[in-house]
């Protein structure tokens, strides 16, 4: 059983660019969410997707976005990119039955690391 | 505001046992996770404890006290791929988790 797929692993973008960054949740769960893992800290938390729409968001800028498709997966967009952005982009996945109680536990993939020269 | 303070890095010797501390201060609270995170991979589940105690699963334990905001991961008989980042993450009223900053634990033979 395949888990949290990200895609790219790895990608250089200049400032002013614009990136999207790709998603496939594990199988059997439908709830996505979105975290930027900048070096040696925590994940913080962009936003979360269930049922094609966005449920909650971080706080972070407009220049984040996202979409969710009919299949559940999930792209995360970042527009007129800044140096500040280059982090550990992670995407989790659960059941959206236990995505809005206290024992959510969340499926990660491996991430898609952006650096933004 | 919301806020988890967990050490930075720890070192243990192999076969030993380590205790990583985490205080959080939330919004509301619905639990408390740890997650396991090696260097360059995605953060994997330990445990969640929501009432008070402690929570014994094999080598790994975690113990809450919802009174004092204060949870520890205990790691027994240590081994070297224990070495990783040990994420503490309580969830608020929203049902969002908000993360420490990791401790990094290192284990020497």
């Amino acid at each position: 059983d395949a888990g949290v797929t990200q895609s790219p692993t790895h990608l250089i973008k200049t400032r002013g660019q614009q990136v999207t960054l790709r998603c496939s949740p594990k199988s059997g769960h439908d709830t996505v969410s979105w975290y930027q893992q900048a070096l040696g800290q925590g994940p913080q938390f962009i936003f979360q997707y269930y049922e094609e729409e966005e449920r909650q968001r971080g706080n972070f800028p407009d220049r984040f976005s996202g979409h969710q498709f009919p299949n559940y997966s999930s792209e995360l967009n970042v527009n007129a990119l800044l140096l500040g952005d280059s982090a550990l982009y992670l995407c989790a996945s659960s059941p959206g039955e236990q995505a809005f109680s206290g024992a959510n536990v969340l499926t990660f993939g491996a991430g898609s690391r952006l650096t933004v020269l | 505001g919301q806020n988890i303070d967990q050490p930075t890095e720890m070192t243990a010797t192999e076969g030993a046992i380590v205790q990583i501390n985490c205080t959080y201060q939330t919004s509301g609270f619905n639990g408390l996770f740890w997650y396991q995170q090696h260097a360059g991979e995605a953060p994997t589940f330990l445990s969640y404890n929501v009432l008070d105690g402690l929570e014994e699963k094999g080598r790994f334990s975690s113990f809450l006290s919802r009174s004092k905001g204060y949870s520890y991961l205990l790691l027994k008989e240590l081994q070297m791929k224990d070495s990783a980042s040990y994420l503490c993450a309580a969830m608020d009223s929203n049902y969002q988790l908000i993360w420490g900053a990791g401790t990094k634990l290192i284990i020497k033979p």
